[in-house]
């Protein structure tokens, strides 16, 4: 079957890093997206890995590892406004998507 | 019209009762989706639809059914609502049926009784 891990919830205080970790195997692969969900939001889309290795955007990283089946995203100078839900999803060989349940990311100060 | 819409925001509905969530996108994509999205379970797939004429089932597709007239509207329909069904709903679309992002519009929150 498709499964995507990913922790449940995370704590971290801000202006620190927090690395939030995707495992997954699915049938077939055609990338990896990271989207944020705020509370009571839709998600919208962070980052998209296909080919291993890091991709940096401002504060936001994504790394992606094809042979181990996993991923991470990677939150610097962490801010309030971070609070929220990392969603890691895979697009498999019928090009849909398969979601991760989410990680609820929470600052403190 | 920016983006993707969604209708109603909000709906308490009887059990039995039948409901058609509305959603229209203005970005001329081909391809369409409805999620539904429960707490601890993730976004899971009820039906989408790669053109305009076209639709496919998802992972959980059983008590709902979608119609794809045009490229802009992708309605989804509860034929007798149960209270199992309640959950956040969003459609989302992108450009095509490739490695495109998907966007997500605003979420419609049903509620069963």
């Amino acid at each position: 079957g498709q499964n995507i891990d990913q922790p449940t919830e995370m704590t971290a205080t801000e202006g620190a890093i927090v690395q939030i970790n995707c495992t997954y195997q699915t049938s077939g692969f055609n990338g990896l997206f990271w989207y944020q969900q705020h509370a009571g939001e839709a998600p919208t889309f962070l980052s998209y890995n296909v080919l291993d290795g890091l991709e940096e955007k401002g504060r936001f990283s994504s790394f992606l590892s094809r042979s181990k089946g996993y991923s991470y995203l990677l939150l610097k100078e962490l801010q309030m406004k971070d609070s929220a839900s990392y969603l890691c999803a895979v697009m498999d060989s019928n090009y849909q998507l398969i979601w991760g349940a989410g990680t609820k990311l929470i600052i403190k100060p | 019209i920016a983006g993707i819409t969604q209708a109603p925001t909000s709906q308490i509905l009887a059990a039995g009762r039948r409901m058609t969530l509305r959603c229209t996108q203005d970005m001329r994509h081909n391809a369409m989706y409805w999620y539904r999205q429960d707490l601890g379970l993730g976004l899971r797939l009820i039906h989408y639809s790669n053109t305009a004429g076209t639709t496919g089932k998802g992972e959980v597709p059983d008590g709902y059914s979608v119609s794809r007239a045009n490229t802009d509207d992708f309605p989804l329909t509860l034929a007798s609502a149960v209270p199992s069904q309640t959950s956040v709903y969003f459609c989302a679309s992108r450009l095509a049926t490739s490695t495109d992002t998907q966007y997500f519009g605003p979420g419609t929150r049903l509620t069963v009784l």
